[in-house]
């Protein structure tokens, strides 16, 4: 199973900083990584996914990059609305398997 | 607007079986198929499986397996999720997720809290 690593664990910024988030997988997952959003007693929301393509909506200050097993999730300049906790996730594999990281908890400084 | 619309909360006692459904307004998991995801409090998300809406073919998280069926029911758009043995680690929310794209989840369902106790 592919273990996906996030940091850091917390980020303490303030609204119009730049955020940079990271997440490093065990093996190389190739450019199947997404990158969610989630706030509080909501579902995750999808930002990112292939590891750089932005999801219908979300906002250009969001982008991604990366391959292999080394990834980041940007967010050019924080919104109040954007600190929440941010997670990573891959597939392997078709039929699929998935596995999430542990999450980034986005917090006002 | 596509929407998954899961079953309501359930209380379960330690050793009984849970069964979720999740019922899509269009045929979107015949494309890539639909996961079932939970999240205990304060935890990440955590898949769990995966069933194919086109042949049923199925996959699953290794701690999950031998414990878990998952399955859909095309003529009613309706995916169900059978957790069996259950214990009181398996107290959380449980989602499902589909969509448009193969490598991510871009439709999730509203959550369905489970809960395990004596």
């Amino acid at each position: 199973e592919i273990v996906l690593t996030q940091s850091p664990a917390t980020l303490s910024l303030s609204p119009g900083d730049r955020a940079t988030l990271s997440c490093r997988a065990s093996q190389s997952v190739g450019i199947y990584l997404a990158w969610y959003q989630q706030s509080p007693g909501q579902a995750p929301r999808l930002l990112i996914y292939d590891a750089s393509n932005r999801a219908t909506g979300i906002p250009a200050r969001f982008s991604g990059s990366g391959s292999g097993t080394d990834f980041t999730l940007t967010i050019s300049s924080l919104e109040p609305e954007d600190f929440a906790v941010y997670y990573c996730q891959q597939r392997n594999n078709w039929p699929p398997a998935y596995t999430f990281g542990q999450g980034t908890k986005l917090e006002i400084k | 607007q596509v929407q998954l619309v899961q079953s309501g909360a359930e209380v379960k006692k330690p050793g009984a079986s849970l069964k979720v459904s999740c019922k899509a307004s269009t045929d979107i998991f015949t494309i890539y198929g639909l996961s079932w995801v939970r999240q205990a409090r304060g935890q990440g998300p955590e898949w769990m499986g995966w069933v194919s809406g086109q042949n049923g073919k199925t996959t699953f998280a290794q701690k999950f397996q031998g414990r878990l069926t998952v399955t859909t029911d095309t003529s009613t758009r309706t995916a169900y999720m059978e957790l069996r043995s259950l214990r009181s680690d398996d107290t959380a929310v449980y989602y499902c997720a589909s969509g448009y794209n193969r490598d991510a989840f871009d439709m999730w369902g509203q959550g369905t809290m489970v809960t395990v106790s004596s």
